[in-house]
C-alpha cells in the first residue's frame, strides 16, 4: 500500500531564504509526481508534475526533483515570499486514466515571514 | 473562465438527508475525481471515473455515489447522511497521457459539507 509522508509538517522562514520542502514514498513504482499548494479556504492549485521518467522540473523560483529508487522528491522554493505562505501538498499518481487518482501526503505547512 | 467548478460552495443539512454536490469541467478532459478532505486536512481519493471505467475506493460507504451525465459533469450523491460525513469535497479532472494530455489534475475550489 502506497504512502506518502511530508516532512516537515510546519515550516517558518523569513523572507528571502531559499527553502527546501520533503516528500517521501514507500512504493516507488509511481506514474508520476504533483506538487499543489492549497491556501486556506480554498482548492488546490497545481504547482509542478513530474513524470516517473523525469528527474526533475522547474517553473519560475520552484524547482521540483524526483527520485524513485529511493522513494523521495523535493520542492525547492528560492528566494521565498510572503505570498508563498500555504500549505504544500505531495501527491503520487499510481496509473494512468481513471485509476490515476493521487496519494497524497499530509502537507507542509509554510510561513515566511516579512 | 472557472476550469473546474462545484456547486454548492457550502451545504449544511441535517443527519439522514440525501444531498447532491455537482461538478463540472470545461477543459475538455476525459478522466473526473472526488476527494474528501477531513477535518485534519488529509485528501484521500473517493471515486475517479472516465468514459471507460469508474474506479471507486473501497473505504467509501455505498451511501456516496457519483453520476456523470456527460463527460464534463461528475456529480457526487450522498444518502442518508451522517455526522462522519461533514468534510470539505473536492472534485478534479486530469486528461489521460495517451489521448494527448499531461495528467495533470486540476481542482475545482471544494464545497464545505456540514452534518448537523
Amino acid at each position: 500500500k502506497q504512502e506518502v509522508t511530508q516532512i516537515p509538517a510546519a515550516l517558518s522562514v523569513p523572507e528571502g531564504e531559499n527553502l527546501v520542502l520533503n516528500c517521501s514514498f514507500t512504493d516507488s513504482a509511481i506514474y508520476n509526481l504533483q506538487w499543489f499548494r492549497q491556501d486556506p479556504g480554498k482548492g488546490l492549485t497545481s504547482l509542478l508534475l513530474i513524470q516517473s521518467s523525469q528527474r526533475e522540473q522547474t517553473s519560475g523560483r520552484l524547482n521540483a526533483s524526483l527520485d524513485k529508487s529511493s522513494g523521495r522528491s523535493t520542492l525547492y522554493i528560492a528566494a521565498s515570499q510572503p505570498g508563498d505562505s500555504a500549505t504544500y501538498l505531495c501527491a503520487v499518481g499510481l496509473s494512468t486514466g481513471s485509476q490515476g487518482n493521487l496519494i497524497f501526503g499530509k502537507g507542509t505547512k509554510l510561513s515566511v515571514k516579512p | 473562465d472557472t476550469a473546474v467548478s462545484q456547486t454548492p460552495k457550502y451545504l449544511v443539512t441535517q443527519m439522514g438527508n440525501d444531498k447532491s454536490i455537482k461538478c463540472e469541467q470545461n477543459l475538455g478532459h476525459d478522466t473526473m475525481y472526488w476527494y474528501k478532505q477531513d477535518s485534519k486536512k488529509f485528501l484521500k481519493i473517493m471515486f475517479s471515473y472516465n468514459n471507460k471505467e469508474l474506479i471507486i475506493n473501497e473505504t467509501v460507504p455505498n451511501r456516496f455515489s457519483p453520476k456523470s451525465p456527460d463527460k464534463a459533469h461528475l456529480n457526487l450523491h450522498i444518502n442518508s447522511l451522517e455526522l462522519g460525513d461533514s468534510a470539505v469535497y473536492f472534485c478534479a479532472s486530469s486528461q489521460d497521457r495517451e489521448t494527448g494530455g499531461e495528467e495533470t489534475q486540476y481542482f475545482g475550489p471544494g464545497t464545505r459539507l456540514l452534518v448537523l
